[in-house]
């Protein structure tokens, strides 16, 4: 079963807006990873926070952690249609070598 | 430096039949980790293999199996095949697990198209 949870399940937003996707989950991490897929194709790490670490950055992409919450958000500032992608939350928890992914937004940017 | 490489690309079989997909490993990376996704779902987790064992399996059958090689390359072998098994086969390469850090690097996928 999956675990995560992103919210909302698809997006549609116009170029150069910001696009916000927002991930649950249940029970207690090591780190949470956020994942890119284009057309059902191979999935693209995006960026990694660790369980002590509240917000990142990596160019256009800001991530934060609330783990008292159990969320995270992703936020895409000034998106371009070649954003346009299914995006994944993935969460790496004590004990176990697997990743649980939720089920994905799905991000249209309308050029 | 390649990265994690699979084949085939895409594979139809009927059903009861058996296949086998491989992957290759990131260079440096000797843990390989197996998923499947379905259409419209988030990958879920098969089975993680280092030093040529199933170190962990998700909630899949005894029809799922897999294999390591010496050189960190791995396979995934599906027996009587399913209509259900119809999905996007998604290999991931890691360092061996080190404290809390578990980056996983994924292929392109296998497209598997059971008739």
């Amino acid at each position: 079963s999956q675990q995560g949870e992103e919210d909302p399940q698809a997006l549609s937003i116009q170029e150069g807006e910001n696009a916000t996707m927002n991930c649950s989950y249940k029970t207690s991490i090591n780190n949470l990873q956020w994942y890119r897929q284009n057309s059902g194709r191979g999935l693209v790490h995006l960026i990694l926070i660790r369980s002590n670490e509240r917000e990142k950055h990596s160019g256009r992409l800001r991530v934060t952690l609330d783990t008292s919450k159990k969320s995270s958000s992703l936020l895409i500032t000034a998106s371009r249609a070649a954003d346009t992608a299914s995006y994944f939350c993935a969460t790496d928890h004590p004990g176990r070598r697997a990743l649980t992914f939720g089920s994905g937004t799905r991000l249209q940017v309308q050029p | 430096d390649a990265g994690v490489t699979q084949s085939p690309t895409h594979l139809i079989k009927t059903r009861g039949q058996q296949v086998t997909l491989r992957c290759s490993p990131k260079s440096g990376h000797d843990t390989v980790s197996w998923y499947q996704q379905a259409l419209g779902q988030g990958p879920q987790f098969i089975f993680q293999y280092y030093e040529e064992e199933e170190r962990q399996r998700g909630n899949f059958p005894d029809r799922f199996s897999g294999h390591q090689f010496p050189n960190y390359s791995s396979e995934l072998n599906v027996n009587a095949l399913l209509l259900g098994d119809s999905a996007l086969y998604l290999c991931a390469s890691s360092p061996a697990p080190r404290g809390s850090y578990n980056e996983q690097f994924f292929g392109p996928g296998t497209r598997l198209t059971v008739l």
